[in-house]
């Protein structure tokens, strides 16, 4: 059964750091994964999608990498705002159609 | 990308009565539907998975009888609580996927907060 952990737990951070998620999960054997955004208290915001064949992929200051044959993907979030505070949620999906299965989640507070 | 809807937002409820939560598809057709549900801190677990015209697949530890799943059509689910319990007190959220696609992916709703009294 896929297991995702995500580290770190939270992170608190000044305005304008660069910033790493990592994300590591059980079962390599992976067909795509996907990282998401949520605010307290609402539901997901799709960050990325990453297929199984692809190293990266890129939307303005975020940027996810896959390292499928160790199990790992991370997220990077450049030059961090006040606004980027939220719980990222990694999540791999091990065949197209089934579902997505969740991480805990890196709580992330960046102060002004 | 494509938009989920779901019906009520919120809803509070009295012990032992029954809630349904309705899971819309706005834009294209979901062919299957994921219901997950999120205690306070804690990651989304998934439910159950259901393809349209079948029976809902539950994951251990999750009571079929107890949270009925409809997906009658490629553009609606439902979660029904019945006889619900101050432990079902939860965040409940569905998503939907559409096969076909080159890049399957998930599209989720903006989530239901069932509160049972």
């Amino acid at each position: 059964k896929q297991e995702v952990t995500q580290i770190p737990a939270a992170l608190s951070v000044p305005e304008g750091e660069n910033l790493v998620l990592n994300c590591s999960f059980t079962d390599s054997a992976i067909y795509n994964l996907q990282w998401f955004r949520q605010d307290p208290g609402k539901g997901l915001t799709s960050l990325l999608l990453i297929q199984s064949s692809q190293r990266e992929q890129t939307s303005g200051r975020l940027n996810a990498s896959l390292d499928k044959s160790s199990g790992r993907s991370t997220l990077y979030i450049a030059a961090s705002q006040p606004g980027d505070s939220a719980t990222y949620l990694c999540a791999p999906r091990v065949q197209a159609g089934t579902a997505l299965i969740f991480g805990k989640g890196t709580t992330l507070s960046v102060s002004s | 990308g494509a938009v989920v809807s779901q019906h009520p937002s919120w809803v509070i409820c009295k012990s032992g009565t029954s809630v349904k939560i309705e899971c819309r598809s706005l834009d294209f057709q979901a062919t299957t539907m994921f219901w997950y549900r999120q205690f306070p801190k804690q990651s989304l677990m998934l439910m159950a998975t259901s393809n349209e015209g079948s029976k809902a697949t539950y994951e251990q530890g999750v009571e079929k009888d107890k949270f009925l799943i409809n997906h009658a059509s490629l553009t609606l689910s439902t979660l029904t609580v019945t006889s619900a319990h101050p432990e079902d007190s939860s965040f409940y959220i569905c998503s939907g996927g559409e096969a076909g696609l080159a890049a399957y992916e998930q599209y989720f709703g903006p989530g239901t907060r069932l509160t049972v009294t």
